[in-house]
């Protein structure tokens, strides 16, 4: 079964450092996987996505993320963060299989709080 | 161009009642789909409809239903509502076949309590 998995629930990171939040994905051929951001009460922003090609992808907000296709992972990361970076974080992957009829299949989140 | 905008926000209902929420699209945009956002479960997909047909549909009871008018507005509707209901329902936009079709445009959500 398709399967998108985030291993960490909470990361706390001082503002200012560096982030990388993991993401790891089970399907049977390359998804498309994508980052989405929700803060309280809001629905859900893309940041980046991946479809195919250079498997560096840069989003908005000074997000990157990189595809592995040998770790079946599609990490999140920013050089800087800052304290409006704080929200839930959600990766999510789309089987290219069904024609964008399946919709997406999400990770359970993960909360970034940022310390001062 | 506008964002998705979904109807009502807010929702108080009480068990056995039912409720319809309404999501309308980015302009140009004509597969809608639906999630159930909850904090035991997380996101998960209720159903897609593309040209106002469903394609595909969720691990959903038949309890949760929904449609898409011509001009690509949908409403999806949960009948004989449940405690577990209690959701955060978010709708999301895609645009024309081709890559697009998977990059999905989330509304902000109606916030379903049932008491």
């Amino acid at each position: 079964a398709q399967s998108v998995t985030q291993p960490d629930i909470h990361i706390t990171v001082s503002e200012g450092a560096s982030l990388e939040l993991r993401c790891n994905y089970s399907y049977g051929a390359t998804p498309y996987l994508f980052w989405y951001v929700q803060s309280p009460g809001q629905g859900l922003q893309l940041l980046l996505k991946y479809f195919s090609g250079d498997t560096l992808v840069q989003g908005i907000k000074g997000f990157e993320a990189e595809f592995k296709r040998s770790q079946s992972s599609f990490n999140l990361r920013k050089p800087s963060v800052h304290w409006s970076d704080a929200a839930e974080y959600f990766c999510a992957g789309s089987d290219l299989s069904g024609g964008g009829a399946d919709g997406l299949t999400f990770g359970k989140g993960t909360h970034l709080i940022i310390q001062p | 161009k506008a964002g998705v905008t979904q109807t009502p926000r807010y929702l108080i209902k009480t068990r056995g009642q039912q409720v319809t929420l309404s999501c309308s699209p980015i302009s140009g945009h004509r597969s809608v789909s639906w999630y159930q956002q909850t904090p035991g479960q997380g996101l998960q997909f209720l159903f897609e409809y593309f040209s106002e047909t469903q394609r595909n549909k969720g691990n959903f009871p038949g309890r949760f239903s929904g449609r898409q008018f011509s001009n690509s507005r949908s409403e999806m509707n949960v009948s004989t509502l449940e405690l577990g209901d209690s959701a955060l329902y978010l709708c999301a936009s895609s645009s024309l076949p081709g890559d697009n079709l998977y990059e999905q445009y989330f509304g902000p959500g109606t916030r379903l309590t049932v008491t």
